[in-house]
């Protein structure tokens, strides 16, 4: 079946560490995306990758990175500058030349202790 | 820049009930709309998009919304709610030709028996 698999599910972190949340497709898509979800504020994006080695700051980059080695892989690290981390983070991915229609990943919640 | 307002936060309705989720957004141009669902703990589903052609749009679950460009909305709409229609439901924008989809701040649809 094709989609899209984030891990952990859950994660527990002290204060001051980097985390990195996992995220991989097989869906053949191009475009990859990370949103963070708070509690009504609905989805605000992170950083988003169109092609391999390449990828955009979106409109909460800071305390964040990304890499895109694989077309298949766009894993997140929350570093220890993001001021308040915990969150519900999900990852999507898209053909590039469609739409715009997502496809996500069920989501990891990181918990900041 | 694009924006997307769903007008009300929290929908509660009774069982068998109609209900409408209200979503309006803010664009001059040709856009693509749709409508997620989300469960608790769970990714983003897909649930009716519009591209183009007719206005009222059918998807799934038996969840139907329409198209209207002069009030620059796109409203859902069931007929008759279950218990099991009880989630988070995020509406979306994309700018035809523009990469990123801007997501609404979502609506929790609660069903009491």
């Amino acid at each position: 079946d094709g989609g899209i698999t984030q891990s952990p599910k859950y994660l527990f972190r002290k204060e001051g560490q980097n985390v990195t949340l996992s995220c991989e497709q097989n869906l053949n898509h191009d475009a990859m995306y990370w949103y963070r979800q708070d509690p009504g504020q609905g989805l605000r994006l992170i950083y988003y990758s169109q092609i391999v080695n390449d990828f955009q700051k979106g409109d909460i980059a800071e305390g964040y990175s990304v890499s895109r080695e694989k077309k298949e892989s766009f894993p997140l690290t929350v570093t220890s500058a993001q001021k308040n981390p915990t969150a519900f983070y999900l990852c999507a991915s898209s053909i590039l030349t469609g739409n715009g229609e997502l496809f996500f990943g069920e989501g990891s919640r990181l918990t900041v202790l | 820049a694009q924006s997307v307002t769903q007008l009300d936060s929290q929908v509660p309705v009774f069982e068998e009930a109609p209900v409408e989720l209200r979503c309006n957004y803010s664009s001059s141009v040709s856009v693509y709309l749709f409508w997620y669902v989300q469960y608790p703990n769970q990714g983003l589903q897909l649930l009716l998009k519009y591209l183009s052609g007719s206005t009222l749009v059918k998807g799934i679950n038996g969840f139907e919304a329409e198209f209207n460009k002069s009030q620059t909305s796109f409203h859902l709409r069931k007929p008759s709610v279950h218990i099991s229609d009880t989630a988070e439901y995020f509406c979306a924008v994309r700018i035809q030709g523009a990469q990123k989809l801007v997501f609404g701040q979502g609506t929790r649809l609660t069903i009491n028996p």
